[in-house]
């Protein structure tokens, strides 16, 4: 069983592209979590999804960034318009269920904006 | 919002215990220990949810105490490989049904031979 898969390990941007970071969750894992880590710091959340659903975004930016979760394929974390604070390492946890359960992390995406 | 650990850092000879503590200014719902290795994922060690409830994984354990709104990680007899940031991740009662985390600044452990 495969664990948490993203894509890319690591990409480079210039200011004001589009950056697309990709998660695949564990098999039988219908929950999607993303954090973002700054470098030295701790792991901050920003949106949870469930398939073709956005329930928690109070952690995403009201502007640039936006995130799915579609019936079909990975859940797709979407920057436009990068500014170097963007750059930081964003991870991707899954989970079988909601609340009170082990999340899985990926090996991140680590974003950097030049 | 966010817990605060202690210490923010230590450093460990092998075989040596240590002690990390989170503390939430907000009544908690469940607790979740990772580690994190410099440049990987972080890892799942272990989640409490209970008052007063006690895990334990080999020679790692952990303690939450919900009416103080803390948790405690014991590493004893540290190895080498207990060497990682470690992070504590509180879940509120307002978000129960969504598992989203608010995770401390972390705590780094460094375990030398």
């Amino acid at each position: 069983n495969a664990g948490v898969m993203q894509n890319p390990r690591h990409l480079v941007r210039r200011r004001g592209q589009e950056a697309r970071l990709r998660c695949s969750p564990m098999k039988g894992h219908s929950h999607v979590y993303w954090y973002r880590q700054l470098p030295e710091e701790g792991l901050k959340f920003m949106v949870y999804l469930q398939k073709e659903n956005i329930i928690d975004e109070s952690g995403m930016p009201k502007e640039r960034f936006s995130a799915e979760f579609p019936k079909e394929g990975p859940s797709i974390l979407r920057i436009q318009q990068v500014v170097r604070g963007d750059s930081a390492a964003y991870f991707c946890a899954s989970s079988p269920t909601s609340g009170r359960t082990e999340a899985f992390f990926g090996q991140g995406t680590r974003l950097t904006v030049v | 919002q966010q817990p605060v650990q202690s210490p923010q850092a230590v450093i460990l000879r092998e075989g040596e215990d240590a002690v990390i503590n989170c503390s939430s200014s907000k009544a908690l719902y469940s607790v979740h220990w990772y580690r994190q290795k410099h440049g990987e994922a972080p890892v799942f060690l272990m989640i409490l949810l209970k008052g007063g409830e006690q895990k334990g994984h080999e020679k790692i354990s952990a303690s939450f105490n919900e009416k103080k709104q803390q948790s405690s990680l014991y590493l004893t007899a540290s190895q080498l490989s207990y060497s990682g940031t470690y992070f504590c991740g509180t879940e509120l009662p307002g978000s129960s049904n969504t598992g989203k985390l608010i995770f401390g600044q972390g705590t780094t452990l460094q375990v030398k031979p």
